[in-house]
């Protein structure tokens, strides 16, 4: 059973072009979750997601950033108009069960390194 | 607000002797601890959990991790460390979906 897949694992971006990130959850798995690693810092949040619904983007930056999970196809992480700022890493992480009443362990994929220029 | 503290960022240490790596958290509500650990350039590995239960949980590789609720810590522990341990390691904690992670404890372990 394979993991969590990302790609690419490494982007480099000019400012002002756009970044698409995706994430291939684990078989089985319906929940998706994106978090941001800047440097010498934690992880953190940014959106949930279920096929084809956005359950909680609270940790996403109001603008330029979107997410999406379609019903067939990875997760996409969309970045318009890239900024220096926005270099990290980019972690998603999946689940088999979700929802906002419980706990669910997420298993993280290797991470999308993105480099703005 | 919920928050998870690792005090430590960066923990030198000497093959074979006994490390701690120090984790509290911040919370009012029933919570879930981890710890992962992160070697460069790679994602996330679970490492051991706490959900319930017994408050003391081990990995397989020998670390073991109590949580403490009067004191709010999750502390990592491992009574002999090797090379391979090197690596970065973080606390985190749930109360829903949402982790939320400590800033990472940079774990060296010299020859």
């Amino acid at each position: 059973n394979a993991g969590v897949m990302q790609n690419p694992r490494h982007l480099v971006r000019r400012r002002g072009q756009e970044a698409r990130l995706r994430c291939s959850p684990m078989k089985g798995h319906s929940h998706v979750y994106w978090y941001r690693q800047l440097p010498e810092e934690g992880l953190k949040f940014m959106v949930y997601l279920q096929k084809e619904n956005i359950i909680d983007e609270s940790g996403m930056p109001k603008e330029r950033f979107s997410a999406e999970f379609p019903k067939e196809g990875p997760s996409i992480l969309r970045i318009q108009q890239v900024v220096r700022g926005d270099s990290a890493a980019y972690f998603c992480a999946s689940s088999p069960q979700g929802g906002t009443g419980g706990i669910y362990e997420q298993y993280f994929g290797p991470g999308t390194r993105l480099t703005v220029t | 607000a919920q928050s998870v503290t690792q005090l430590d960022s960066q923990v030198p240490v000497f093959e074979e002797a006994p490390v701690e790596l120090r984790c509290n958290y911040s919370s009012s509500v029933s919570v879930y601890l981890f710890w992962y650990v992160q070697y460069p350039n790679q994602g996330l590995q679970l490492l051991l959990k706490y959900l319930s239960g017994s408050t003391l949980v081990e990995s397989i590789n020998g670390f073991e991790a109590e949580f403490n609720k009067s004191q709010t810590s999750f502390h990592l522990r491992k009574p002999s460390v090797h090379i391979s341990d090197t690596a970065e390691y973080f606390c985190a904690y749930s109360g829903t979906y949402k982790y939320i992670f400590g800033t990472g404890t940079r774990l060296k372990v010299l020859a």
